[in-house]
């Protein structure tokens, strides 16, 4: 069965920094796999996905990741954070098209001014 | 793109009593809804998937009569929290996954449903 471990439960980075999150998973084929943010009561809005093909991947607000299959990792990176960042990010994994996803346990990013 | 509705937003409810959330696509018929539970600083976990027309299917630990789930169109899932209880309340999320290459991937989610059970 696929997993998929966060290890940073939460960081704080400064305004105007880089930053980077933290994904491994846990699958014996190439996963499916997506990052979303989710702010306080808020629901999960999709930062980007990746099922195959260029390993470094574009999503929206600036965010960016890499697929590695090497380290089974798939990293979140942002050049500059904005305090508007700040907010809970969860890495998943789906094992095929149409399964449900598999969530981390996530990390809050606090930004700091 | 693809719109997952999910009403109630919040609710409160008496202990004891059912309460009824929806999760409708908008703009496409989703073959399958996946349902999913979210505690306070937790991460996401999945409860049930639900296919159109079918009995939906529960994980290990989650009880059926208790979490009632209805796919009955292609455009509504509905999950019922039946004789709610203080330990019920949480945050329920559900997705919703069509047909066609946008939303083949069951990766849109609604906005989600904060239960407090009283």
């Amino acid at each position: 069965a696929q997993s998929v471990t966060q290890p940073d439960i939460h960081i704080t980075v400064s305004e105007g920094a880089s930053l980077e999150l933290r994904c491994n998973y846990s699958y014996g084929a190439t996963p499916y796999l997506f990052w979303y943010v989710q702010s306080p009561g808020q629901g999960l809005q999709l930062l980007l996905k990746y099922f195959s093909g260029d390993t470094l991947v574009q999503g929206i607000k600036g965010f960016e990741a890499e697929f590695k299959r090497s380290q089974s990792s798939f990293n979140l990176r942002k050049p500059s954070v904005h305090w508007s960042d700040a907010a809970e990010y969860f890495c998943a994994v789906g094992a095929q098209a149409g399964t449900a996803l598999i969530f981390g346990k996530g990390t809050t990013l606090s930004v700091s001014s | 793109g693809a719109v997952v509705s999910q009403h109630p937003s919040w609710v409160i409810c008496k202990s004891g009593t059912s309460v009824k959330i929806e999760c409708r696509s908008l703009d496409f018929q989703a073959t399958t809804m996946f349902w999913y539970r979210q505690f306070p600083k937790q991460s996401l976990m999945l409860m049930a998937t639900s296919n159109e027309g079918s009995k939906a299917t529960y994980e290990q630990g989650v009880e059926k009569d208790k979490f009632l789930i209805n796919h009955a169109s292609l455009t509504l899932s509905t999950l019922t929290v039946t004789s709610a209880h203080p330990e019920d309340s949480s945050f329920y999320i559900c997705s919703a996954r069509g047909r066609d290459r946008e939303t083949n991937y069951g990766y849109t989610f609604g906005s989600g449903t904060r239960l407090t059970v009283v």
